[in-house]
């Protein structure tokens, strides 16, 4: 167990819905970051959120979006859906922002299926 | 751009096998960092490793041993004496400093059958 706790496991939905998905960080954990992993793209990087403030983005599309609350949990907003959004959604926590010291550990991820 | 790559989509052993991983990757960045994740059929990702560019020292941690090679841009990862349990997909990860993100850029992950 890393700590990561993300609320749906599985969330099934219809094309042109909006959902939310839900990421609480290992205690003491100030960054957040969300991966999207699918056939086609395989583990892809989203965004990331340091002490509520975005720090970087990847390849995140216009119709996600997400934020980081003052108790460090983070939300991935997708919205008007795809199919193609179907993949499992994983969101990371780290201990700071720099990349000298730490790790991203990692939650058991959001099952998305958009039919 | 930085880029890794798996060539190895899946491999079958028998369990009591050796078995390496390889992975090779491509950035400008002189600082640099690598990882190991494993997921098992359960999903979730677990990390394994972490190397820094400037520690070239290979790594043993029980059946796991990691062999960096910046000659070659290579980190490898070697299971010795394989189990069942050992049977999930691996990925190879990377990490540059100098654009101050923290992204971490994965291959595509090698598919591992240890069968009994």
């Amino acid at each position: 167990d890393s700590g990561v706790t993300q609320t749906p496991k599985h969330l099934i939905t219809a094309t042109g819905q909006r959902v939310t998905l839900r990421c609480s960080p290992r205690s003491g954990d100030l960054s957040v970051y969300w991966y999207q992993q699918s056939l086609d793209q395989g583990l892809q990087f989203l965004i990331q959120y340091y002490n509520g403030e975005e720090r970087a983005k990847g390849n995140i599309l216009e119709r996600f979006s997400a934020q980081q609350f003052p108790d460090l949990h983070s939300e991935l907003n997708l919205s008007s859906l795809e199919l193609g959004d179907s993949a499992l959604y994983f969101c990371a926590s780290s201990t700071t922002g720099t990349p000298r010291v730490d790790e991203q550990f990692f939650g058991p991820g959001t099952r998305l299926t958009v039919l | 751009a930085q880029k890794v790559t798996q060539a190895q989509t899946e491999i079958s052993v028998v369990e009591k096998e050796d078995v390496t991983l390889d992975c090779v990757y491509e950035t400008r960045d002189t600082t640099y960092y690598l990882f190991w994740y494993k997921q098992p059929p359960s999903g979730e990702l677990v990390f394994l490793i972490r190397r820094n560019s400037f520690d070239e020292q290979n790594e043993i941690s029980g059946r796991y041993s990691w062999n960096f090679q910046k000659s070659t841009s290579s980190f490898n990862f070697t299971i010795t004496a394989s189990q069942v349990v050992d049977s999930a997909v691996y990925f190879c990860a990377l990490r540059e400093k100098n654009t101050g993100f923290q992204k971490l850029v994965f291959g595509t992950g090698t598919r591992l059958l240890v069968s009994p």
